[in-house]
């Protein structure tokens, strides 16, 4: 069974400030997608960064970016520029290729990491 | 495009009751998927439709059903509520399962407190 860790339950970055938050995960398919999402307090589930796992270069989306290494089956999210709005709770998630009825969009989530931005 | 929307937003209820949430996905997405999130159990999938069948379910008891409809529209129901089921209810759509089509996008939640 696929499993997805997040290590880090609470962090804490200056305004302006780079932070990274930390995910592994365990799977044993080799093609699989993985997600950040965010939740701030009006707990709003917001797609923030996707990865394929056959894909080597890391995504990006603005002030947000990956670190993903298939081999250590780890998947960061760097924070650059750290905004107030960027304050929430971040989910790592996990999209296999297939489940018990086939292709699936089964997501599987981490416990999140409470982010702190301080002015 | 309009977002997930998922109806009531709040909703309060007693022991053995019964209630249904109702989640209209984005347009021209086919799948709808749920997911209980609570502060002890994180955020957990409950079942996964697609073009009204249901494709995939979590490890929820017989309580716990939904359907989707033939416009993609979505609900679930929860019968003979219990305490443990006050959770914040999620819904989110994605276009199908393709690369490409499969990530989802979520709505606000339906926060049901059972009393």
């Amino acid at each position: 069974a696929q499993t997805v860790t997040q290590s880090q339950p609470e962090m804490s970055v200056q305004e302006a400030e780079t932070v990274t938050l930390s995910c592994t995960y365990d799977t044993s398919e080799s093609n699989y997608y993985l997600f950040w999402y965010k939740q701030p307090p009006s707990r709003q589930m917001i797609l923030v960064i996707r990865q394929e796992a056959y894909k080597q270069q890391n995504a990006t989306e603005n002030r947000f970016s990956v670190n993903f290494q298939k081999a250590a089956k780890s998947f960061s999210l760097k924070i650059s520029d750290s905004q107030l709005g960027d304050t929430a709770m971040y989910f790592c998630a996990f999209r296999g290729d297939e489940g018990d009825g086939g292709a699936t969009n089964k997501l599987i989530f981490g416990t999140g990491t409470l982010l702190a931005v301080q002015p | 495009k309009a977002g997930v929307t998922q109806t009531p937003r709040y909703l309060i209820k007693t022991r053995g009751q019964q209630v249904t949430l109702s989640c209209s996905p984005i347009s021209g997405h086919r799948s709808v998927s749920w997911y209980q999130q609570t502060p002890g159990q994180g955020l957990q999938f409950l079942f996964e439709y697609f073009s009204e069948t249901q494709r995939n379910k979590g490890n929820f008891p017989g309580r716990f059903s939904g359907r989707q409809f033939s416009n993609s529209r979505s609900e679930m129901n929860v019968s003979t509520l219990e305490l443990g089921d006050s959770a914040l209810y999620l819904c989110a759509s994605s276009l199908g399962f393709l690369a490409g089509s499969e990530t989802q996008y979520f709505g606000p939640g339906t926060r049901l407190l059972v009393l």
